[in-house]
């Protein structure tokens, strides 16, 4: 089945600097990647998303890359604000595969966005 | 669209007694997942539907869970003689197969504690 690993486990940068967290994955047959933030006692919250045909995504502040070859992937934040501050997971799943779509996530992204 | 909803909230129990989840997808999503999070962990899935037909459980899922989703829209998850080791968030989430749409979204999660 599908692994995904996710780094760094926590991420502290001062408020206005950019963040960068990234995951690799192990099934070439992943094609869907979309990224969630969770923040304390929510349930994860899908902030952006990236498919296999395309290599990069942006959205206002937000970002993310995808690289097939090297299977891994990554998420951008620039000029971060305090309320950027929560866990951030990865996930990966090959759809239309018969699989049911159902997401593998990485371990996530403690974030801190310091004044 | 008031979102997926999930109640209870928050549950405590002893040990070897029997809960029960609720699940409230998104109007007319046919696709609805559940998911369990434990402290520092991504969600790992845990099962399936599509519509009310259950298409595939994880090996997490032991015998003492059951899930169902009789009519294709709420979803129950039954935990039969509760473990210690049950203790986590349960996430349920919800999707619009077809159309292109892939993305799932998330509920707040129900909170289960086992004394």
């Amino acid at each position: 089945g599908e692994n995904v690993e996710q780094h760094p486990s926590t991420l502290s940068v001062q408020e206005g600097d950019s963040a960068v967290i990234k995951c690799t994955y192990s099934d070439s047959a992943s094609n869907y990647f979309p990224w969630y933030k969770q923040e304390l006692g929510k349930g994860p919250q899908l902030i952006i998303d990236i498919r296999s045909n395309v290599g990069e995504k942006k959205d206002q502040r937000i970002a993310v890359t995808l690289n097939k070859t090297a299977k891994h992937f990554s998420l951008h934040i620039t000029e971060t604000q305090p309320e950027d501050s929560a866990v951030y997971f990865c996930a990966a799943t090959p759809l239309g595969t018969g699989g049911g779509n159902k997401l593998t996530f990485g371990t996530g992204t403690q974030l801190k966005v310091e004044l | 669209d008031t979102g997926v909803s999930q109640d209870p909230r928050h549950k405590i129990t002893k040990r070897g007694q029997n809960v029960t989840f609720r699940c409230d997808p998104i109007s007319e999503h046919n696709r609805l997942y559940w998911y369990r999070q434990t402290l520092g962990q991504g969600p790992e899935f845990l099962t399936y539907f599509q519509n009310e037909a259950q298409l595939e459980k994880s090996r997490l899922l032991s015998d003492r869970f059951s899930a169902e989703r009789p009519k294709g829209s709420f979803s129950t998850l039954e935990i039969q003689r509760t473990e210690q080791g049950d203790s986590a968030m349960y996430l349920c989430a919800s999707s619009l197969m077809g159309q292109g749409k892939n993305e799932q979204f998330f509920g707040p999660g129900t909170r289960l504690t086992v004394l």
